[in-house]
């Protein structure tokens, strides 16, 4: 079965130290992987998707079909970038019908 | 263009009460879903429908109905509400069957069953 899991509920670091948020996930086929996020007061937005291959906001996520894994990293982090992230992937038969992770909340200090 | 809207934002119900969560798009979305969020669970699919006059059940359907009225609006009702239904929940919309069209997701309606 689809399986989307985030092992860390809290990642707590300082301003310009690097972050990677952990995304593990099962999918038979080769899935289309998502990341989310929701910043506070705001509604949970696209952040990046695998497919493109783009760097958001400084972030970039590589899918690893051998670790079955799609981590988001950002060498620097930012206050901004404070939030609740979310790893998702395609229930079978569409990409729009998405399974999403635990999340994992993002604290960045000063 | 308000994207995905969402009412009420926030409600209270006593155990056995009922009530219609109401979800419009503006995006000319063929797909829309209901989501409820959990602390420690992330986002489950309650229902979803896939384009205008189909609804199929998504992982958590039991105690919910829906009702998509017509492209733009899908709604979401507890008939007997439960204080396992205390969540916030979020309807989005997308494009169905383009590649890479993500969710667009509404502000949330926050619900508390006592």
């Amino acid at each position: 079965a689809q399986r989307v899991t985030q092992p860390e509920k809290l990642l707590s670091v300082f301003k310009g130290a690097p972050v990677e948020l952990k995304c593990n996930y099962s999918y038979s086929g080769s899935p289309e992987l998502f990341w989310y996020v929701q910043y506070s007061r705001q509604r949970l937005q696209l952040l990046l998707r695998h497919i493109s291959r783009e760097s958001i906001k400084g972030f970039t996520a590589d899918l690893n079909k051998g670790e079955t894994s799609f981590h988001l990293k950002k060498p620097f982090a930012q206050e901004e970038d404070s939030a609740m992230y979310y790893c998702a992937l395609p229930f079978s038969g569409g990409y729009n019908k998405l399974i999403f992770g635990a999340g994992t909340r993002l604290a960045v200090h000063p | 263009n308000a994207g995905v809207t969402q009412t009420p934002k926030f409600q209270v119900l006593k155990t056995g009460q009922s009530m219609t969560l109401q979800c419009a798009q503006d995006m000319n979305h063929n797909s829309m879903y209901w989501y409820r969020q959990d602390p420690g669970m992330g986002l489950r699919l309650i229902y979803y429908s896939a384009s205008e006059g189909t609804t199929d059940k998504g992982e958590v359907p039991n105690g919910y109905n829906v009702s998509r009225l017509n492209k733009r609006e899908f709604s979401l009702r507890l008939e007997s509400a439960a204080p396992s239904q205390t969540s916030v929940y979020f309807c989005a919309s997308g494009l169905q069957g383009a590649d890479n069209s993500p969710l667009h997701f509404g502000n949330g309606t926050r619900l508390t069953v006592t």
